[in-house]
């Protein structure tokens, strides 16, 4: 069974500073994918970025980027220079190693971050 | 490209009530979901679809049935609806060779 563990349920910062989003994950798989998911207000599930267990280097996509460290099992979010727009749920989430049956995600509980002006 | 796309987005239900959630992908994934979110929470899988006419459980299954006899199409179904079934109710898709998982806008669900 996969798991995954976010400890912060809220975390703040100030616009424009960089931020750190903690994820742990608990799998026996020797492959899978790491997820993080956007939430706003509104409602939506709004993908950020995706790291394979096996990719060589961090993910990154503008100014998120993944601080993967496999042998910690961790898999921590890092937003650079935070905007107003950042404040959201955040969800770490896990996928089974492709070819494993259906893909289907294990979410953690998500961190609420607020950017304050 | 419309995406994976719900309805309703709101519905209020009383108990022992049922109903139909709808859910389709423009997408032509193999693999759709149905996941739940319960307030302050993250996302459970109820059931799950591998393609046309396959389908299993989830985490969180108890009180619910699908189908999936097209592709593009994913209900989900409530019988005799209960107040622990109130929660966000959120369809997704996915293809083998796309990482993303893609989701549809929720339906709001309240069972009185």
């Amino acid at each position: 069974a996969q798991k995954i563990t976010q400890t912060q349920p809220g975390m703040f910062v100030q616009e424009k500073e960089a931020v750190t989003l903690d994820c742990t994950y608990d799998t026996s798989d020797p492959s899978y994918g790491l997820f993080w998911y956007k939430q706003p207000s509104s409602g939506e599930m709004i993908f950020l970025i995706y790291q394979g267990s096996y990719d060589q280097q961090n993910a990154t996509e503008g100014r998120y980027s993944l601080n993967f460290q496999k042998a910690r099992k961790s898999a921590n979010l890092v937003i650079s220079a935070s905007q107003l727009g950042d404040s959201a749920m955040y969800f770490c989430a896990m996928r089974p190693r492709p070819g494993a049956g259906s893909y289907q995600l294990t979410f953690g509980k998500g961190t609420k971050l607020s950017v304050i002006p | 490209n419309a995406g994976v796309t719900q309805t309703p987005k709101f519905r209020i239900l009383k108990i022992g009530q049922s109903m139909t959630l709808q859910c389709a992908q423009d997408m032509n994934h193999n693999y759709m979901y149905w996941y739940r979110q319960d307030p302050g929470m993250g996302l459970k899988l109820i059931y799950y679809s591998v393609g046309a006419g396959i389908t299993d459980k989830g985490e969180v299954p108890n009180g619910y049935n699908v189908s999936r006899s097209t592709t593009e199409d994913f209900p989900l179904r409530l019988e005799l609806a209960a107040p622990s079934q109130t929660s966000v109710y959120f369809c997704a898709s996915a293809s083998a060779d796309v990482n993303e998982q893609f989701f549809g806008p929720g339906t709001r669900l309240t069972v009185l």
